[in-house]
Order: C-alpha cells, then sequence, then structure tokens
C-alpha cells in the first residue's frame, strides 16, 4: 500500500540552526499537509500546500517556516532559525485530488532542538 | 478557534469488551470526520473515516456513528483486542469562511488500553 515517508526520522539541531525536514507524498496526490505534535499533546496543523503554494497555514507557521516542493516528489518543511519551543515531531500528510478527501500521515520526523 | 472535544482522555477496556470515544464539534460545515489510530513512534494512521450524508459506517470491528444535531461522532472498537491498545484521535476539516483546503483539526486524544 502507497505510503507517506519522512527522513529524517530524528534530527538533532542546536537552536538558531536551519533545519530541513523532507517527505515524499504518495505519489498521486496533490494536497500535502505539515503538523506537528509536541509530546504527549494533539496534533496541530501548520500548513497546506496545493498547486505550488501555500493554501493556508496556521499561527504558528511564522516567518521562521517554509515549505517547498522542489521537485515533482519531495516535498519539505524548512525552520530558518530554531527555538526550543520547536522541538516536536512533524508529520507530513497527503491527500488524493480534492482538499477533503483523507489525509495520509508519515511516521514523523522527531525533531530536538538544543 | 474551531474546537474539536474528544473523552475519555483515557479508557481502560478488558479484552473482548466494547471501547466508546466520542468527540464534539463546534462548527457546521464539513466534509468528512476521520479517525486515527497512533501507535507509539508512529505517525497517525488513517483508522476509518465517516462523511456527514450517513449515520453509521461499519468496518470490521470499527464503527463511527454521527449525530449531525447534537455535532457528535464516536468510535466504536468492538471485541476490543489488547492490540488495539493505542492513542486514537478524532479529527474534523474544519471550515472558516465558507473555504477549506483540508486543514484538520484533533481532539486530544484517548489512550485506550486492552488489557488481555
Amino acid at each position: 500500500e502507497p505510503e507517506v515517508t519522512q527522513t529524517p526520522s530524528h534530527q538533532v539541531t542546536q537552536m538558531g540552526q536551519e533545519v530541513i525536514l523532507r517527505c515524499v507524498p504518495i505519489s498521486n496526490h496533490l494536497y500535502f499537509y505539515w503538523y506537528r505534535q509536541i509530546l504527549g499533546q494533539k496534533v496541530e496543523f501548520l500548513v497546506s500546500f496545493y498547486n505550488n503554494e501555500i493554501s493556508e497555514k496556521s499561527e504558528i507557521f511564522d516567518d521562521q517556516f517554509s515549505v517547498e516542493r522542489p521537485d515533482g516528489s519531495n516535498f519539505t518543511l524548512k525552520i530558518r532559525s530554531t527555538k526550543l519551543e520547536d522541538s516536536a515531531m512533524y508529520f507530513c500528510a497527503s491527500s488524493g485530488d480534492r482538499a477533503n478527501q483523507p489525509q495520509h500521515f508519515g511516521d514523523g520526523t522527531r525533531l530536538s532542538i538544543l | 478557534q474551531q474546537q474539536v472535544k474528544q473523552s475519555p482522555q483515557s479508557l481502560i477496556v478488558q479484552k473482548g469488551g466494547i471501547s466508546i470515544i466520542n468527540c464534539a464539534y463546534e462548527n457546521t460545515a464539513f466534509d468528512y470526520f476521520p479517525w486515527y489510530q497512533q501507535f507509539p513512534g508512529k505517525g497517525p494512521a488513517l483508522l476509518i473515516a465517516i462523511r456527514p450524508d450517513v449515520s453509521e459506517k461499519k468496518e470490521g470491528r470499527f464503527t463511527i456513528s454521527f449525530n449531525k444535531s447534537a455535532k457528535q461522532f464516536s468510535l466504536h472498537i468492538m471485541d476490543s483486542q489488547p492490540g488495539d491498545s493505542a492513542t486514537y484521535f478524532c479529527a474534523a476539516p474544519l471550515i472558516a469562511g465558507g473555504t477549506s483546503y483540508g486543514k484538520l483539526t484533533f481532539g486530544q486524544g484517548t489512550i485506550l488500553t486492552v488489557h488481555p
């Protein structure tokens, strides 16, 4: 069964450094998302991406965050200058040819900021 | 801010019993309600989803019930097994201003423990 893959599984970074989290969505999906989950809390929406542009973003997704689809398969989340509070699990998700179809999630990247 | 309220926070069930998790939402605009199952160290896995034009959907031991007037939906796990022990999240693509790009708002999660 097709799945969303994310790399790396764990990223440790010094505060203030840039980090890029990578995702390969399901191949025929057109809608892409990033969510995060702070330890023990619920999953929170960060951003949605369709047709090569951001379609919606949350208040968490400030100027330090950016997303990109650099080629036909990858979808990345960049945090320019990481803060301690960015430590969380980051999940990529994708859905098919309409926005409101069930989303499929990857296993996430655990981001630890020191 | 749009809310999805999930209860209970944790649930302990004996093997073979029925697990019931409830969610309530505040908005009226939606396209579907998914339930996700999450094991430690893994991402949320889509378990089952229901469209608002049906009141119930069953897949194997898992059933979603939907009460539109009460703005509630629930997950029932019949014949619960130890392997069902996980965290369960309800979610909704709540719409603001008449437009949705698929953003999911999640409930707080329910930690289910099924004792053998």
